[in-house]
Order: C-alpha cells, then structure tokens, then sequence
C-alpha cells in the first residue's frame, strides 16, 4: 500500500508569514494525527482527527495554527503568522481505527522561519 | 501528565558491540509502547511494540522489554551494524486510539 504523503518537504519563509502544510493518509485510515518535532526533541502531537472530526487538539497553538481535514481524507495544517520558534519537521501520521499497532508515518516537512 | 525520558542521549560504539537503550515514563498506565526509528530527514519506522499485558518483543536483533510498574523498557540491539546508525525514539499511548508521547531520542553511531 502507498504510504503517507506529505508536501513540500522543504519550506522556508520569513516571520510573520503564512504557510501551509498537505498531508494524504493511507487509503482507509481513519486517524490522522499532525506531530511537531523541533530539532533535538522528540515529536510532539498538535493535533489528532478521527475521520473528519477533531479527538484531541489541547497542544494546538490556536492563536496561529489550524488543520482541517475535509472529507475525512486529506489534512492541511496552517501557520499564520509563523514565527521563528515554529522552525521543525511537521510529521503527519495515519492508523486505521481498532489496529493496536499500524502508525505510518509521512517523512516530513521540514519548515525554516527566518 | 504523562513524560517519557530516554537516556542515553547519544551513544557511540564499534561495530559488533551489543547495546542498550533506556526508556522510561512517569504514568505506568499506559496501553502500547513502543520503539520506532528515524533517519535523517525521514519519517518514523515502527521497530517493536509491546502491549502492555506483555513482556518483551523481538525481532531479528532487537529485543525490547517492558516493565510497566517501575515504568521502563529497554531496546537491546546486538551485534550493531553501521546500518543501525540512527535515532531510535520511545513512545507510549495511555488508551486505546490516543497519540503517542515521544521522548527525545537516543542518537546511536555505529562505526565501522
């Protein structure tokens, strides 16, 4: 099966600019979840779906982030406007609903803030 | 809240040398740990995951265990291989469908 696909890989933008990130599931996963991993740290989740309804998005700085995922398929995450502490991977993440295990992880994109 | 920890921070060794990694968590009620991998300007690759009505888990050199009341796991990796240079991160979920909560990583160096 095809993996998670995640666009651009590579993004960089200067402070207080908008940016946006795209990410496709693995066809019939049901949950995706959007991960923050700043350079040295662990990922850290922002926010998890179950089809297109949001499960947990209490680590979401909503002041400037949002995500949405429209016909419970495909996920954008948003920054506007960024700042130069939201440099990091933004790893987006499927599993299909009842597999104890089945995380597929995208391979990232990478944003820079300048 | 939950908080995992992973120690060492960065490990070096020679090829064929066995290694230890450490994981540990603060909530011992947690559903799946688990061990991924990640290469450089990659995703995540799932390496073993222990339920937590379970022990141990292995797969082909990597063993992991669990002890879920002290609140730690271990991956052992033998005879490492340059290929197994990478970060290898913990992760734990506290029910059933919830996000995982990493630590930071182990960054291993294998050299030959």
């Amino acid at each position: 099966e095809a993996g998670v696909a995640q666009s651009p890989r590579y993004k960089i933008i200067e402070k207080r600019q908008s940016v946006a990130f795209w990410c496709n599931p693995i066809s019939g996963h049901a949950t995706l979840y959007w991960y923050q991993q700043i350079l040295g740290q662990g990922p850290k989740l922002l926010i998890q779906f179950q089809n297109n309804g949001v499960v947990d998005d209490s680590q979401l700085p909503k002041d400037r982030f949002s995500a949405e995922r429209l016909k419970g398929v495909d996920s954008t995450l948003k920054i506007q406007p960024a700042k130069l502490e939201d440099s990091a991977v933004y790893l987006c993440a499927s599993r299909r609903i009842g597999q104890v295990n089945g995380y597929t992880f995208g391979s990232g994109t990478r944003l820079t803030v300048v | 809240k939950q908080e995992v920890t992973q120690i060492p921070a960065a490990l070096s060794v020679p090829e064929g040398e066995n290694l230890v990694l450490n994981c540990s968590f603060t909530d011992s009620a947690i559903y799946n740990l688990q061990w991924f991998r990640q290469d450089p300007g990659k995703g995540l690759t799932s390496l073993l995951l222990i339920q937590s009505s379970q022990r141990e888990q292995t797969s082909g050199r990597l063993n992991a265990s669990l002890d879920k009341s002290s609140g730690r796991s271990t991956l052992y990796i033998a005879a490492s291989q340059p290929g197994d240079s990478a970060t290898y991160l913990c992760a734990v979920d506290n029910q059933a469908g919830t996000a995982l909560i990493f630590g930071k990583g182990t960054t291993l160096s294998v050299s030959s």
